[in-house]
């Protein structure tokens, strides 16, 4: 069966710092992957999507970045952090099916301090 | 563009009474809408989806959703609910072939015993 792991779960970083979140989905291959972000009261917003390895979009601009340097493994990352950059990051995958279903894994809480 | 609307963002119901959660849609094609629902701390699962067809669908854990294109509404209901069943419930549109949903700000349910 599939499965998708984010880690870490919780993270405090000071303003300026860097940021590494990382996602994994195990039990399927060439899967479309997606960060959001989910603020208080604002729902979820997409940062990025891809469809392959190289192969990333971005939705809104910002101060992250994505990468997918392995198949089924997707990376969100920042060099400075903000403080608006505070919230709760999840990572999704949606299988080469396209049933249209998205699979999230269990989010990474950011606080900037 | 595509836009989902959650007019309610926090409903008290009591426990075995029914449950309605609105959802009014913008999408410039024919919609494919979902329910997720986010325990506290957790990621999203998929509660029900629709993509054409009966326009009553049946999800997990009792809920169902209908489909009024003419009110470009997707409300969720459940008859009975349990105090499982507090929780953020997210109404999402989009394309499927991309996964690239819209999702609505959510709302918060709270059942009281």
């Amino acid at each position: 069966s599939q499965t998708i792991h984010q880690w870490p779960a919780t993270l405090v970083q000071p303003v300026g710092s860097p940021l590494s979140l990382e996602c994994t989905v195990e039990g399927t291959s060439n899967p479309n992957l997606y960060w959001y972000r989910q603020a208080a009261g604002r729902g979820l917003q997409l940062l990025f999507y891809s469809i392959g390895i190289d192969q990333i979009s971005s939705e809104v601009p910002q101060n992250l970045s994505a990468s997918r340097p392995q198949d089924r493994q997707f990376i969100l990352s920042s060099k400075k952090l903000l403080l608006s950059d505070s919230g709760f990051y999840l990572c999704a995958w949606m299988g080469t099916t396209a049933t249209g279903e998205l699979f999230f894994g269990e989010g990474s809480r950011l606080t900037v301090l | 563009a595509q836009s989902v609307t959650q007019p309610d963002i926090h409903i008290t119901v009591s426990e075995g009474a029914s449950l309605e959660l609105r959802c009014n849609y913008s999408y410039g094609a024919t919609p494919y809408l979902f329910w997720y629902v986010q325990s506290p701390g957790q990621g999203l699962q998929l509660l029900l989806k629709y993509f054409s067809g009966d326009t009553l669908v049946q999800g997990i854990k009792g809920f169902e959703a209908e489909f009024k294109r003419s009110q470009s509404s997707f409300n969720l209901r459940k008859p009975s609910v349990h105090w499982s069943d507090a929780a953020e419930y997210f109404c999402a549109v989009g394309a499927i072939s991309w996964g690239k949903l819209q999702f609505g700000a959510g709302t918060q349910v709270v059942v009281t015993p």
